[in-house]
């Protein structure tokens, strides 16, 4: 099993929709979890961390599932700008942020 | 004035060349690492420094050589490389020893072609 598995999509979407990614991570001790988003070329900016009650940020709400082991990410009311691929990222060690585990990321391209 | 920068953007060396990458970063950071992007596969952790001191080496073969003469300069020396090689490369810097969901900001990455 992967370390963090993720759906690769391409998902895709109209402008409006609701989407939402699934990661799934191997190491039960995991700390701490976060979203990264990378633009096509572009290097990986951080989208929002994972909390253990779930976080929001505006339009994106992130989740957290300890005893299933996986993390979500959903976006409501998909804007062309989100078209990006979304990175699941988990740091297995408690405060030791040099290793992170990184998912091969989810595509996702928002139609007009 | 970008937080983290990479030069060059791109490289194009061939495999009996030898080439340094370079990254610096204006945030104040204490932890540099250097990563490798290639298609079809997670980002792959190389090195990581933390108050300029080597704290991981992940099995990177030694035609990678980094180098880190203070906290805001990371270099990645390269020399004898081979066509598998060929990546983007991402520095990314963090402050270090802080617990959780602490932010790694990425440089734009130096998109290497090795022929």
């Amino acid at each position: 099993r992967k370390e963090v598995e993720q759906d690769p999509g391409p998902f895709n979407v109209p402008e409006g929709a609701t989407v939402a990614f699934n990661c799934t991570y191997s190491n039960s001790a995991s700390q701490s979890f976060f979203w990264y988003r990378q633009d096509c070329r572009k290097e990986p900016k951080l989208l929002m961390s994972v909390y253990s009650s779930g976080n929001e940020d505006g339009r994106f709400t992130a989740q957290l599932n300890r005893a299933s082991q996986y993390i979500s990410l959903l976006i409501r009311d998909s804007k062309l700008s989100d078209s990006a691929t979304y990175l699941c990222v988990v740091n297995p060690n408690a405060g030791n942020n040099r290793k992170l585990i990184w998912g091969l990321g989810t595509s996702l391209a928002v139609n007009p | 004035e970008t937080g983290v920068t990479q030069t060059p953007r791109h490289l194009v060396m061939g495999m009996t060349n030898k080439k340094s990458l370079k990254c610096e970063q204006h945030l104040g950071h204490n932890a540099m690492y250097w990563y490798k992007q290639s298609a079809k596969k997670p980002l792959e952790l190389m090195f990581v420094y933390n108050f300029k001191e080597q704290t991981e080496n992940n099995s990177v073969p030694s035609r990678f050589s980094p180098e880190c003469p203070n906290s805001s300069h990371l270099f990645l020396h390269l020399h004898t490389l081979q066509p598998e090689d060929s990546a983007l490369y991402l520095c990314a810097s963090s402050q270090a020893n802080i617990p959780v969901n602490t932010e790694a900001f990425f440089g734009q990455g130096t998109r290497l072609t090795v022929v």
